[in-house]
């Protein structure tokens, strides 16, 4: 059981939208920052979104962070077949004194 | 080039030892908090500890507490985790990453405890 909650799996269609969820507590989200994971299978994990809505260098406009409360959404724009992946969000929990993640949410492009 | 390279993993039974190192180029290693995450076969990601950039701070996740020591060596750009009484649950590929936003991973080391 994952201390931050995102769904198991979602799919949509080539060129389409999707928003993946990622909710929590006060103690992780509500106060703290948010993260997001890109994870192509064999593949290490790649930072898409830091401090609850900036791109690093690279991570093309297509994605997008936001967060309000406790609970997080990574926005994906124009989907691709490269975007076939597991995406997880992470933060800090004050309250265990440790870095969590979501459980990942295994995207499928149609 | 930013760049963290893991080494160390192996097989080891049930009660054993290991110590991972993770060697950091690119950037000025002591001034950046480093973490290990480990993901367990066909599992998710799950993070284990972090150390900051001075070695003044560090956190580990419970179940680790006791077991794991996590280290850094900035004369050597290096992080350790050192790891004794290894479970069969500690199975897993240990990723070194850079930052409180994991910025940079290296590609893991994979840790089988198996007898």
């Amino acid at each position: 059981q994952s201390v931050l909650t995102q769904p198991p799996s979602l799919s949509a269609a080539a060129g389409q939208k999707v928003t993946i969820s990622c909710s929590g507590r006060t103690s992780n989200i509500g106060n703290n920052h948010l993260s997001w994971y890109q994870q192509v299978p064999g593949r290490a994990p790649k930072l898409l979104i830091y401090e609850n809505n900036k791109r690093p260098s690279g991570i093309p406009d297509r994605f997008s962070g936001s967060k309000s409360g406790t609970s997080a959404t990574l926005g994906i724009t124009g989907l691709q077949t490269g975007d076939e992946a597991d995406y997880y969000c992470g933060a800090w929990d004050s309250s265990l004194s440790a870095g969590v993640f979501g459980g990942g949410t295994k995207l499928t492009v149609l | 080039e930013v760049q963290v390279v893991e080494s160390g993993g192996g097989l080891v039974q049930p009660g054993g030892s290991l110590r991972l190192s993770c060697a950091a180029s690119g950037f000025t290693f002591s001034t950046y908090w480093m973490t290990w995450v480990r993901q367990a076969p066909g599992k998710g990601l799950e993070w284990v500890a972090n150390i900051k950039g001075d070695g003044s701070e560090i956190y580990y996740m419970d179940s680790v507490k006791g077991r794991f020591t996590v280290s850094r060596d900035n004369a050597k750009n290096s992080l350790y985790l050192q790891m004794n009484s290894l479970r069969a649950e500690d199975t897993a590929v240990y990723y070194c990453a850079r930052a409180w936003a994991l910025d940079f991973w290296g590609q893991g080391t994979l840790v089988t405890v198996s007898s």
